[in-house]
């Protein structure tokens, strides 16, 4: 069954750097997302991307937050300068049409110190 | 309020129990459900969808209520495999929103 994959799978680094989160979603599909998930608490939507742009974001992704689809197959997340509390579990996902269930990757765990 | 409310956990049961998780959601205009599951410190995997008729899947059933706006996950028969968390997910609005997740709720299944 094909698989969305994400690299790393834990990224320590220290505050004020720079993070690049790689996910390579399923093939065939046109809607990508990122998730993360502070420890202990719920899954929170930061992005969608389609057709090569930002379809929505939300309160969480600021101006600190990019995202990019740089050939065919990578989708990337950019935290420009990270903070303590940007640490999280990032979740990349995937789904072929509006509305249907997300494939969600293994995610990136990342640690800000 | 919250947009998808949960149970709040734990739910401690022994093997061969049923076991019922209810949610709520803010927005009457939401159009799809799903329930997730979750297992400590990995990805959300898909459960199953829900749909307005309720539809089952093995001991896994799933009931929506769109009038009270709230959902629901019965596990017959439990396993202790099934020990997780059980996240219900909803769209945030009608039409092309993303999805938004409970903050989940907390099985686990003793022998």
């Amino acid at each position: 069954e094909p698989e969305v994959t994400q690299t790393p799978s834990h990224q320590v680094t220290q505050m004020g750097q720079e993070v690049i989160l790689r996910c390579v979603p399923i093939s065939n599909h046109l809607y990508f997302y990122w998730y993360r998930q502070i420890l202990g608490q719920k899954v929170e939507f930061l992005v969608s991307f389609y057709n090569n742009e930002i379809s929505e974001k939300s309160e969480i992704f600021d101006d600190q937050f990019s995202v990019e689809r740089p050939d065919g197959s990578n989708f990337t997340l950019k935290i420009r300068s990270t903070k303590l509390e940007d640490s999280a579990m990032y979740f990349c996902a995937s789904t072929r049409e509006n509305n249907s269930p997300l494939h969600f990757g293994n995610g990136t765990r990342l640690t800000v110190t | 309020r919250k947009e998808v409310e949960q149970d709040p956990g734990p739910f401690n049961v022994p093997e061969g129990a049923t076991v019922a998780f209810n949610c709520t959601y803010s927005n009457s205009a939401s159009q799809s459900f799903f329930w997730y599951r979750q297992d400590c410190r990995k990805e959300p995997k898909l459960l199953m969808s829900v749909y307005s008729s309720g539809n089952e899947d093995g001991r896994f059933t799933a009931q929506l209520n769109r009038a009270s706006q709230y959902i629901s996950l019965l596990i017959r028969d439990s396993k202790l495999s099934d020990s997780a968390t059980y996240l219900c997910v909803v769209n945030r609005d009608s039409g092309n929103t993303p999805l938004v997740f409970g903050k989940g709720t907390r099985l686990s299944v003793i022998a």
